[in-house]
């Protein structure tokens, strides 16, 4: 068990620009979730999946943000024609629907917008 | 939006102390987790309390819950200058589908 993996640690890009994370979820968690993180501030909730299903959107994903789950496995998050308020950390995080509640963070990709 | 507010937003203690952090929430919850957080990195589960219950022990935590007040606290006892971080309370809205609401977090800095 690897623990959830988020790749790439760190992206800079310029306005305009799209990015997109990926997120690898611990092997047996049907549930992934992507947060947000400013400096200074608690994660944001932004999406979840079960399995490949996309069951909640937070209204901090505008349109120009898009999150997939393809197979029920791994989550990309992509972020389209990026502005400098999107600079932040992305976090993800698995769990399995039913047990605790507890969520397995990964160490997340930290976004800089020029 | 976040639920949980945490107080107080920064905790100076000399190692060996007791640190206690609070947490209040606004809606019912199913249960209320924290979270510890070091600088550039992920979030760590600490301990999770559950709406029934008032209060748990893990090792050197430990979580108090008063669902009438609707508040949390949460106590590490003979800190260590390795306790130095963020600590973030989470909580599990009724309804809410284990999708969780993190408040802003509590710096504790543990002097050795």
């Amino acid at each position: 068990d690897t623990g959830v993996s988020q790749d790439p640690r760190h992206k800079i890009t310029k306005r305009g620009q799209n990015v997109t994370f990926r997120c690898d979820p611990i092997s047996e968690h049907n549930r992934l979730y992507w947060y947000r993180q400013t400096l200074g501030q608690g994660p944001e909730f932004l999406t979840y999946f079960q399995n490949e299903a996309q069951l909640e959107k937070s209204r901090l994903l505008s349109d120009r943000f898009s999150a997939e789950r393809p197979k029920g496995s791994f989550s990309t998050l992509e972020i389209q024609r990026t502005e400098q308020g999107d600079s932040a950390m992305y976090l993800c995080a698995s769990s399995v629907a039913g047990r605790t509640g507890e969520l397995f963070f990964g160490e997340g990709s930290r976004l800089t917008v020029l | 939006s976040q639920q949980g507010e945490e107080d107080p937003q920064a905790l100076s203690i000399q190692e060996g102390e007791n640190a206690t952090m609070n947490c209040s929430y606004k809606t019912s919850i199913n249960n209320l987790q924290w979270y510890r957080q070091n600088s550039g990195r992920g979030l760590v589960h600490l301990i999770l309390i559950r709406s029934n219950e008032r209060e748990k022990h893990s090792g050197r935590l430990r979580v108090t819950l008063d669902t009438s007040k609707k508040s949390s606290s949460l106590l590490i006892t003979a800190s260590r200058a390795a306790d130095t971080a963020s600590y973030f309370c989470a909580t599990d809205a009724t309804g809410a589908n284990s999708k969780l609401t993190f408040g802003k977090g509590i710096t504790l800095s543990v002097r050795p």
